[in-house]
């Protein structure tokens, strides 16, 4: 069965500085990983996704994760944190099954300081 | 274009009620889910569809039915509510066209927020 675990539940940076959220993984194949990020009273927006290739993937506001197959971790990173960027982020893996239903962790709350 | 809709935002139930979750899209999109979303349990799935007619269970689908008679629509019944069942309810759609050229991504809507009391 697939898994994934966000080990931080709350994390918090000053603004300017860098952010890494950190997300492992289970999935018996070669999987399909996301980071959403969900501001408070809103729906889910996707910031990125990897299916394959080049395991450094970009994403929108900045954001940037890197596969790393042999640890299992798709960690999101941001080199200059934003005030804005204050919202739940959480991390989804699935992969080529019937309906590509996707496995999500539970989330980590980032909170920025002036 | 409206994207992925869901109605009511907000509801109050007693516990024994019943009611029924709207989530509309206009995306054309094959695939729909029903997640409940939970302090600190991320999103979990309830049920899905991979097109109209046929619908499947998730991870946590007790208490929970569904109906998927138009392509554009997905129900979400609770026939007796349970304060157990309090929680966020997010629709999402996929495209299957998306799925076979790599670009995968299911699409949210803003959300239900039920309490049962």
């Amino acid at each position: 069965a697939q898994s994934v675990t966000q080990p931080d539940i709350h994390i918090t940076v000053s603004e300017g500085a860098s952010l890494e959220l950190r997300c492992n993984y289970s999935y018996g194949a070669t999987p399909y990983l996301f980071w959403y990020v969900q501001s408070p009273g809103q729906g889910l927006q996707l910031l990125l996704k990897y299916f394959s290739g080049d395991t450094l993937v970009q994403g929108i506001k900045g954001f940037e994760a890197e596969f790393k197959r042999s640890q299992s971790s798709f960690n999101l990173r941001k080199p200059s944190v934003h005030w804005s960027d204050a919202a739940e982020y959480f991390c989804a893996v699935g992969g080529r099954n019937a309906g590509n239903m996707l496995t999500f962790g539970g989330g980590t709350r980032l909170m920025v300081k002036p | 274009n409206a994207g992925v809709t869901q109605t009511p935002k907000f509801r109050v139930l007693k516990t024994g009620q019943s009611m029924t979750l709207l989530c509309a899209q206009d995306m054309n999109h094959e695939y729909m889910y029903w997640y409940r979303q939970d302090p600190g349990m991320g999103l979990r799935l309830i049920h899905y569809s991979v097109g109209e007619g046929t619908t499947a269970k998730g991870e946590v689908p007790d208490g929970y039915n569904v109906s998927r008679l138009k392509k554009q629509n997905f129900l979400l019944g609770l026939e007796s509510a349970a304060p157990s069942q309090t929680s966020v309810y997010f629709c999402a759609t996929a495209s299957r066209a998306a799925e076979r050229g790599g670009r995968y991504e299911q699409f949210f809507g803003p959300g239900t927020r039920l309490t049962v009391l």
